[in-house]
């Protein structure tokens, strides 16, 4: 069946650090992408998308672009700020009558530099 | 306001109790989840319904049950709880399931349930 993974459980780095959030899916045919950013105390939430070959989404600095080569769909932040620290998803469409594939989360921990 | 709302937040059972989840949406959304959420598995899906009395199994659904008998209202059911149901249960709501739309799900805060 369809899977995501996501390889990082958690990312601990300084205020203004690059952060990358990685995600791997395994699927058959074309299926949608999707991160989803859950704050603490709160339930997730939909963060972006992205439903074809090379194509990059983006929302409040996060991006991240659909890579059917390499089967990926890695989310990156330029400078990631103490706001950022949440749990980050990625999840996989399910297609026609199923829902979504959600990974196991990445929490994003900024600390002060 | 585009809302889901879970009740309750909190939630302490003995095993062998029934526990009821109760999920409200006010977006006229046609389907509905419930899925669990555990450190390290991260969401997993328990049921999901299409619409009023039309409802399917999730990955997970053993030892569940629910109830859809209006639109904006799903219920999540355990009958006689057990410890490994001890989790955060996350009900969610989006447009029709099978058009692009759907895959944008709108989800409740919650509800911790631990089940003594």
């Amino acid at each position: 069946g369809d899977s995501v993974t996501q390889t990082e459980g958690q990312v601990a780095l300084s205020e203004e650090d690059f952060l990358t959030i990685h995600c791997n899916y395994s699927a058959s045919g074309y299926p949608a992408l999707f991160w989803y950013v859950q704050y603490p105390g709160e339930g997730p939430q939909f963060l972006f998308r992205a439903s074809r070959d090379k194509e990059k989404g983006s929302s409040r600095g996060f991006e991240a672009t659909y890579d059917k080569g390499t089967t990926s769909f890695h989310l990156r932040k330029a400078s990631v700020q103490e706001s950022d620290s949440a749990v980050y998803y990625c999840a996989l469409g399910g297609g026609f009558a199923s829902a979504l594939t959600f990974g196991s989360g990445t929490k994003v921990i900024p600390c002060l530099p | 306001d585009m809302k889901v709302t879970q009740m309750p937040r909190y939630l302490i059972k003995r095993m062998g109790e029934n526990v009821l989840l109760e999920c409200g949406q006010d977006m006229s959304h046609e389907t509905m989840y419930w899925y669990r959420q555990d450190p390290g598995l991260g969401l997993q899906l328990i049921y999901i319904s299409y619409d009023v009395d039309s409802n399917s199994e999730g990955d997970i659904p053993k030892g569940y049950r629910v109830s859809r008998k209006k639109r904006e209202h799903f219920s999540l059911i355990l009958d006689s709880a057990k410890t490994n149901q001890t989790s955060v249960y996350f009900c969610a709501s989006s447009l029709s399931i099978g058009t692009a739309s759907a895959e944008t799900l709108y989800f409740g805060s919650g509800t911790r349930l631990t089940v003594l």
